[in-house]
C-alpha cells in the first residue's frame, strides 16, 4: 500500500537558517506528491505540489523537487522566518486513491 | 463565511454522550472528507462523501456515524465514544473525488479539538 515517511521533529532553527525536511515515499503508479501546512489554530493548507518525475513544486520560497529515483520529496527553504513555525505534512495521491499523509513535522524559528 | 468551517471548535464530552460534529463548505465543491489528526500520527481518513453519497468507510467505528444532507454539509454524530478517540477531527472537501491534481486538491477547514473523559 502507499505510505509516507518523513523526518521527526521537532526542528528548531533560527532566523534565516536553511530548512530540510525530508521525505519518502512507497506507493503504487505515479503519485502527485504535496507538501501541506498547519499553522496553530487552523486546519491544513497547500503548500505546494508536484505531479510528476522532475517537477519543481514551489511556494512562499519553499520548494520540493519529485525525484522518483529516491522516491523523495524533501522540503527546503533557504531562509526561514518565525512566520513559518508550523507543522508541515508530506502527502501523496496514487491515481484513482485518497491522499496518504505522512505523521508530520513540527517546525519551531526562533528570532 | 469563505472557505471550509466547523463548529464547534473545542468539545468536551463524557463517553455516554451524544454529540455532533458539524463542518460546512462555501466553495461549491462536491466532494467531503472526514480526517481524525492524533498528536504523532499521520491524518487517519475516515469517510468520503462525494454528491452526498458515501463512497468510502476506512474501517471506522459504528460510534462515528456521519452524515451529508447536500454537498455543503456534513456531520459527524458521536456516541459512546472512548477516551482514545480523542483528537482533532478535520473536515476537508474538494471540487471532486477523482481527476487530475486540479481537480481533486482537498481545502480544509480548522478542525474540532476533542476530548473524551
Amino acid at each position: 500500500g502507499d505510505s509516507v515517511t518523513q523526518m521527526e521533529g521537532p526542528v528548531t532553527l533560527s532566523e534565516e537558517a536553511f530548512l530540510t525536511i525530508n521525505c519518502t515515499y512507497t506507493a503504487t503508479g505515479y503519485p502527485s506528491l504535496f507538501w501541506y501546512v498547519q499553522y496553530p489554530g487552523e486546519g491544513l493548507q497547500l503548500l505546494l505540489k508536484a505531479t510528476k518525475a522532475d517537477d519543481k513544486g514551489s511556494n512562499k520560497g519553499f520548494e520540493a523537487t519529485y525525484r522518483k529515483e529516491t522516491t523523495s520529496f524533501h522540503l527546503e527553504k533557504g531562509s526561514v522566518q518565525v512566520s513559518d513555525s508550523a507543522v508541515y505534512f508530506c502527502a501523496l495521491r496514487s491515481p484513482a486513491r485518497q491522499l496518504t499523509f505522512g505523521s508530520g513535522t513540527q517546525l519551531t524559528v526562533l528570532p | 463565511e469563505t472557505g471550509v468551517t466547523q463548529t464547534p471548535r473545542h468539545l468536551v464530552m463524557g463517553m455516554t454522550n451524544k454529540k455532533s460534529l458539524k463542518c460546512e463548505q462555501h466553495l461549491g465543491h462536491n466532494a467531503m472528507y472526514w480526517y481524525k489528526q492524533s498528536a504523532k500520527k499521520p491524518l487517519e481518513l475516515m469517510f468520503v462523501y462525494n454528491f452526498k453519497e458515501q463512497t468510502e468507510n476506512n474501517s471506522v467505528p459504528s460510534r462515528f456515524s456521519p452524515e451529508c444532507p447536500n454537498s455543503s454539509h456534513l456531520f459527524l454524530h458521536l456516541h459512546t465514544l472512548q477516551p482514545e478517540d480523542s483528537a482533532l477531527y478535520l473536515c476537508a472537501s474538494s471540487p471532486r473525488i477523482a481527476g487530475g491534481p486540479t481537480y481533486n486538491e482537498q481545502f480544509f477547514g480548522p478542525g474540532t479539538r476533542l476530548t473524551v473523559l
